[in-house]
């Protein structure tokens, strides 16, 4: 399977834990790009990674969540010390050039729930 | 406020009709997609559209970019049940890399 990868698919977190979301682009893809998203609702922009750089972090809450992508390895989504307004559905995205109009290529994303 | 607008948020139909879907914005975008989503899944490309009065024509759907750049339609014809799903538009402000703005999505149902 070529396409992005998420995992894991379902994580579920009593609150004050932290979770680790993961994401590997698609083959020859260096850039990725984070969304969540609240059910019946559209996709909320996080933060958008190169390898190693951290380009549009506009959409990423000042405090608890952090991402990265390092030079070799998943990109990565920390939130530390969840709370209940943190379950949602975490989206992936990769494209293989910094153009306009290169599509997002999604993976299935990581359900995370907080009791 | 809402950068994409989409319009309407939910709509039931029967197999066969015919329905229209509506992203609209104030802000002219470099590019315009238009995804499908089904549930516990991710959102898939069906179309991107980049110049003004564009259409684009995949089966039964029809993809029309306004000619300002600011708003776009999503147009299926003999509506069938596997047409169900989440349609998404996105667009991008900028022509180099950045992030895609999405619109809340149109909630489609189509009964056989």
């Amino acid at each position: 399977n070529a396409g992005v990868m998420q995992n894991p698919r379902h994580l579920v977190r009593r609150r004050g834990q932290e979770a680790r979301l993961r994401c590997s682009p698609m083959k020859g893809h260096s850039h990725v790009y984070w969304y969540r998203q609240l059910p019946e609702e559209g996709l909320k922009f996080m933060v958008y990674l190169q390898k190693e750089n951290i380009i549009d972090e506009s959409g990423m809450p000042k405090e608890r969540f952090s991402a990265e992508f390092p030079k070799e390895g998943p990109s990565i989504l920390r939130i530390q010390q969840v709370v209940r307004g943190d379950s949602a559905a975490y989206f992936c995205a990769s494209t293989s050039r910094g153009q306009g109009d290169s599509p997002l290529h999604f993976g299935n994303g990581t359900r995370l729930t907080v009791t | 406020t809402q950068l994409l607008e989409q319009s309407p948020q939910f709509l039931s139909i029967q197999e066969g009709e015919n329905l229209t879907v509506y992203c609209n914005s104030s802000s002219v975008f470099s590019s315009l997609q238009w995804y499908r989503q089904e549930p516990g899944e991710g959102p898939v490309l069906l179309v991107t559209v980049v110049t003004g009065g564009e259409v684009k024509k995949l089966k039964r759907l029809t993809f029309q970019f306004g000619d300002a750049r600011k708003d776009s339609s999503l147009h299926i014809t003999a509506a069938q049940p596997g047409d169900t799903g989440l349609y998404l538009c996105a667009g991008r402000l900028n022509t180099n890399a950045g992030k895609s703005t999405f619109g809340d999505g149109t909630t489609l149902t189509v009964k056989p």
